[in-house]
């Protein structure tokens, strides 16, 4: 079935150590996403990828990056994570038409979650 | 500023009975998309529900409905028949036409009880 795949499920790094969670999709969606999402609070867009046009949050802190090499691939890297990291980090796609001809609906992996000890 | 607005943190509904969540929006935009995205315990966020702006007609998915009130900017989500598997948290949220962008709500966590 074509997904959104998102490794690992769960991630453990310390305090100030770079971590590197993947995305990957066989949809062959244009469009790829990275959500923060806290404890019961709702999904913050970090970042998403428009093909390979790179689109920044206003308020997303530079201790975040992103790249994506391929249509199929999106990473996400956190260069030196703090305790306020922790969290789960959604990847989503969508088809991004500029034509609309339907509804846009996004396609949620099943999200990493980031422990900073 | 579009922003999104759910109001009801949590809802509890008894099995096979009918429950609505209440979704609000503002936007000056005239033409957008609505969306209820379900996102179960340790689940990955799936979509339940989306609702073109300029359709009258309220959208449905079987159990699912919405109450679409564009003049007052609301959205609700009707869930008839409860099932022990809709226990979730429910995301309300909106797009333009124009972004390929999600702005979601604040969520409602929806307990069913047997």
């Amino acid at each position: 079935d074509a997904m959104v795949i998102q490794n690992p499920r769960y991630q453990v790094t310390q305090f100030g150590k770079p971590v590197t969670l993947s995305c990957s999709q066989t949809l062959n969606h244009n469009v790829m996403y990275w959500y923060q999402q806290k404890s019961s609070q709702a999904p913050k867009l970090l970042f998403h990828y428009y093909d390979k046009d790179f689109n920044n949050e206003a308020d997303t802190p530079d201790n975040f990056q992103s790249r994506r090499p391929n249509t199929s691939f999106c990473f996400l890297d956190i260069r030196s994570p703090g305790l306020g990291d922790a969290a789960m980090y959604l990847c989503a796609t969508s088809t991004g038409l500029a034509a609309r001809a339907s509804t846009d609906t996004q396609y949620f992996g099943p999200g990493t979650r980031l422990t900073v000890l | 500023a579009q922003t999104v607005t759910q109001s009801q943190p949590e809802m509890s509904v008894q099995e096979a009975e009918t429950v609505t969540l209440s979704c609000t929006y503002d936007t000056s935009e005239s033409d957008y998309y609505l969306f209820w995205y379900k996102q179960p315990p340790s689940r990955q966020m799936i979509l339940v529900i989306r609702q073109e702006a300029y359709k009258q007609q309220n959208a449905t998915e079987n159990r699912f409905s919405v109450n679409f009130q564009k003049a007052a900017k609301s959205f609700s989500l009707k869930i008839s028949d409860s099932q022990l598997g809709d226990a979730a948290m429910y995301f309300c949220a909106y797009s333009t036409y124009n972004t390929d962008k999600l702005i979601f709500g604040t969520g409602t966590r929806l307990q069913v009880f047997p």
